[in-house]
């Protein structure tokens, strides 16, 4: 069955200190992978997304993520935090044949001044 | 473009009642997916909708049921409401036929609180 680990649960920054949250998923294939982002509040917004070809993605608010297939990672990093970027940051996959997401359990991001 | 919404943005309900949750799809969008965040952890998909008809189910029981009107609007139903039934329901949009790529949208959510 395909999962989603985060393994850290809560991580803390000082901000425009470099940041790195982790991802490993589990599917044979290659899996469409997601990064969201829960403010209080809100709902899911999406950061970025992986489908095929360059495995160094982009995405909003100056994130970035990187697919390493030899690690069953999708870990997301940007090099300077922001206070704003204190959130809920959820990491997701799905299947060539369903765009039903399956979650990780989030890690929680804060950011001290 | 108002983008996904959903109603009530909260719910008080005790165990055994039955509640109804809305959604309305971001414009253009004809699909319809539902998720359930228990506190501390990921949403988990419940069902998804398309054409009125139930595409997608997830690993839920069918005390939970839904359904999609002809302006792609959704409700999600949940009967004989449980403590562990407490959670943030999300509400997601997409089209239908669209590449896998397509992004899907979320709304705000509706938490409820069984007591």
């Amino acid at each position: 069955a395909q999962s989603v680990t985060q393994p850290d649960i809560h991580i803390t920054v000082s901000e425009g200190a470099s940041l790195e949250l982790r991802c490993n998923y589990s599917y044979g294939a290659t899996p469409y992978l997601f990064w969201y982002v829960q403010s209080p509040g809100q709902g899911l917004q999406l950061l970025l997304k992986y489908f095929s070809g360059d495995t160094l993605v982009q995405g909003i608010k100056g994130f970035e993520a990187e697919f390493k297939r030899s690690q069953s990672s999708f870990n997301l990093r940007k090099p300077s935090v922001h206070w704003s970027d204190a959130a809920e940051y959820f990491c997701a996959q799905s299947s060539y044949n369903t765009d039903k997401l399956i979650f990780g359990t989030g890690t929680r991001l804060q950011v001290f001044p | 473009d108002a983008g996904v919404t959903q109603s009530p943005t909260h719910l008080i309900k005790t165990r055994g009642q039955q509640v109804t949750l809305r959604c309305s799809p971001k414009s253009g969008h004809d699909t319809v997916s539902w998720y359930q965040q228990a506190l501390g952890q990921g949403p988990q998909f419940i069902f998804q909708y398309y054409e009125e008809e139930e595409r997608q189910r997830g690993n839920f029981p069918d005390r939970f049921s839904g359904h999609q009107f002809p302006n792609y609007s959704s409700e999600l139903n949940v009967n004989a409401l449980l403590l562990g039934d407490s959670a943030l329901y999300l509400c997601a949009s997409s089209s239908w036929g669209t590449s896998l790529q397509e992004t899907q949208y979320f709304g705000p959510g509706t938490r409820l609180l069984v007591l």
